[in-house]
């Protein structure tokens, strides 16, 4: 059983257009992430969720928007893609209330934008 | 200012021997958490081992123990008995307990086993 899943795996568009990337998470933790890993592999938060509130708003360009239906799952909508948003995007989750709680990752959507 | 410093981009070991990858931290607060996950070239993220830093033991999950030095701030993993899997990126991150939830990711050490 996947604990943490993104969709799509790969997503290949074009500069201007309109994506979304799903997460789900079936662990029951109630705080879910959004990070950014750039081709140098550096890895960046972008938001945090915890029971569907936005407790995490880091320096992202408003052209994308964070949206969580419940505590099991996070989306990541992003407007007019730009070159420069070509990266691989995580989602994970934690049980927010423990702090000593890993993040657990889904496998990750790298995104080309051509 | 950069909270999580890994100072190894890249290392090479021969299998089988003991290898310390290095991390050091900036923080002012007494209560963090530090984490350190392993990246194989399929791209996955892996939880390996965490240490409290109220922790009076260094933590050690079968071959990975974190050597924490507190008062030095750093928390170096040492992997012993290196296998041809263990080549992957290596990244430490910490979350500090009363901030929010985030983890802060170090710029991450490559690691390559040679046979």
């Amino acid at each position: 059983d996947t604990a943490v899943s993104q969709t799509p795996k790969y997503l290949v568009t074009q500069m201007g257009n309109d994506k979304s990337i799903k997460c789900e998470q079936n662990l029951g933790h109630d705080t879910m992430y959004w990070y950014k890993q750039d081709s140098k592999k550096f890895l960046k938060i972008m938001f945090s969720y915890n029971n569907k509130e936005l407790i995490i708003n880091e320096t992202v360009p408003n052209r994308f928007s964070p949206k969580s239906p419940d505590k099991a799952h996070l989306n990541l909508h992003i407007n007019s893609l730009e070159l420069g948003d070509s990266a691989v995007y995580f989602c994970a989750s934690s049980q927010g209330t423990a702090k000593s709680s890993p993040l657990h990752f889904g496998n990750g959507t790298r995104l080309t934008v051509t | 200012a950069q909270k999580i410093t890994q100072t190894q981009p890249g290392m090479f070991v021969q299998e089988k021997e003991a290898v310390t990858l290095d991390c050091t931290y900036d923080t002012s607060d007494q209560s963090y958490g530090l984490f350190w996950y392993k990246q194989p070239s399929s791209g996955e993220m892996i939880f390996l081992i965490y240490q409290g830093s109220y922790d009076e033991q260094n933590a050690t999950e079968g071959r990975y123990s974190l050597n924490f030095q507190k008062a030095r701030k750093s928390a170096n993993l040492v992997i012993s008995a290196s296998q041809l899997g263990d080549s992957a990126m290596y990244f430490c991150a910490m979350r500090e307990w009363f901030g929010n939830e985030k983890l802060t990711f170090g710029t991450g050490t490559r690691l390559t086993i040679i046979p």
